[in-house]
């Protein structure tokens, strides 16, 4: 059955850094999305993705935050400059007839 | 504001012992209410989507249920492999299908 993929599983990261996380949505789907989990907290919307440009983004997605779909396969989702605030479980979906399918996610730790 | 409250925060259940999950909302203009299963540090796993009032759907021993104000999912028999976090999710307000998620609860079936 296909699945969404995300690399890598556990990332960590100095404060200040530049990070990208990588998903590979489901093929034949065509919405993407991201999403972030603070740990003990409820999944967040950050981003949506559709015909290669962002229809929707949330508060949190600010000007630190950007995604892209550089090729047929992949999308990313990059922090300029990460904040110890930014620590999180960020998880990539991709959406077929108003259906999300989530990734097993990126585990963020900025340090 | 949309609201997504789900009730218990936790629930523990002995095997075999049946019982209902909680999910209201308030939102305008209900597009769909999505349960998801989310295991410890993985990504939500998509079980339901229900459109409209009465509307039910059924899964091994899950059955989600809809009324115009809350959903319950309900467990019968349960078994250990059911413990997880069982999330519940609305379309935000004058967006596409971005979720807006509660927080979820924590199921414990003991054997």
């Amino acid at each position: 059955e296909p699945e969404v993929t995300q690399t890598p599983s556990h990332q960590v990261t100095q404060m200040g850094q530049e990070v990208i996380l990588r998903c590979v949505p489901i093929s034949n789907h065509l919405y993407f999305y991201w999403y972030r989990q603070i740990l003990g907290q409820k999944v967040e919307f950050l981003v949506s993705f559709y015909n290669n440009e962002i229809s929707e983004k949330s508060e949190i997605f600010d000007d630190q935050f950007s995604v892209e779909r550089p090729d047929g396969s992949n999308f990313t989702l990059k922090i300029r400059s990460t904040k110890l605030e930014d620590s999180a479980m960020y998880f990539c979906a991709s959406e077929l007839r108003n259906e999300q399918y989530f990734g097993p996610g990126t585990r963020l730790t900025v340090t | 504001e949309d609201q997504v409250t789900q009730s218990p925060e936790a629930l523990r259940l002995q095997e075999g012992e049946s019982s209902s999950l909680n999910c209201s909302y308030t939102v305008s203009g209900l597009r769909g209410l999505f349960w998801y299963r989310q295991d410890p540090g993985k990504g939500p796993e998509f079980l339901f989507t229900l459109y409209s009032a009465g509307e039910e759907k059924e899964k091994e021993r899950l059955k989600a249920t809809l009324t115009k104000k809350e959903s319950f999912l309900h467990i019968t028999a349960p078994k250990p492999e059911d413990s997880a976090t069982y999330l519940c999710a609305v379309p935000r307000t004058n967006s596409g299908y971005a979720l807006n998620f509660g927080k979820g609860t924590s199921l414990l079936v003991t054997p």
